[in-house]
């Protein structure tokens, strides 16, 4: 089955710098990738997605790269602002928009 | 339209006892989905349906049940609750079709089974 692998598990950043996380995704059928942000005690919320006729995404301070050759796919956010503290998880779309989820990456903006 | 609604939001269960988690939407999704999310960890899929009627399993189904009688609805039987069942669970929809993917969560049960 499809096995989502995200890196790194913790991420610390100053305000202002820029934070990338990565994933790999094993099933190259795989053809939908969403990242969801979740805050402490709070559902998981949509940030960005990418589809995989598509190679990188932008909006605002975020972007999502994808390799689909080397399944692999990447969240970037700019200039980092204490409120972007949470966790992050990629995740990729199997058959019936079944998601598997990565096991996420806590970032921590310190100002 | 209130979304995906989940009930109770918190519940404390012996071990060896059952109950039902409830899910509904209201958006007319077909697609609907049970999560878990143990502490620092990612999210799991238990059982997954595409429509009245139709579920399947997902990544972890042991020690649940579900069912969809109806588009609306689609609750989580735990029928001898364990410790290891001790999570967060999450449900969540999405429309058919290939425009979008997107999926609504509801709020959360946080169930800790002692």
């Amino acid at each position: 089955g499809e096995n989502v692998e995200q890196h790194p598990s913790t991420l610390s950043v100053q305000e202002g710098d820029s934070a990338v996380i990565k994933c790999t995704y094993s099933d190259s059928a795989s053809n939908y990738f969403p990242w969801y942000k979740q805050e402490l005690g709070k559902r998981p919320q949509l940030i960005i997605d990418i589809r995989s006729n598509v190679g990188e995404k932008k909006d605002q301070r975020i972007a999502v790269t994808l390799n689909k050759t080397a399944k692999h796919f990447s969240l970037h956010i700019t200039e980092t602002q204490p409120e972007d503290s949470a966790v992050y998880f990629c995740a990729a779309r199997r058959g019936y928009n079944k998601l598997i989820f990565g096991a996420g990456t806590r970032l921590a903006v310190h100002p | 339209n209130a979304g995906v609604t989940q009930t109770p939001k918190f519940r404390i269960l012996k071990i060896g006892q059952s109950m039902t988690l409830q899910c509904a939407q209201d958006m007319n999704h077909n697609y609907m989905y049970w999560y878990r999310q143990d502490p620092g960890m990612g999210l799991k899929l238990i059982y997954y349906s595409v429509g009245a009627g139709i579920t399947d399993k997902g990544e972890v189904p042991n020690g649940y049940n579900v069912s969809r009688s109806t588009t609306e609805d689609f609750p989580l039987r735990l029928e001898l609750a364990a410790p290891s069942q001790t999570s967060v669970y999450f449900c969540a929809s999405s429309p058919t079709g290939t425009t979008n993917y997107g999926y609504t969560f509801g709020s959360g049960t946080r169930l800790t089974v002692v």
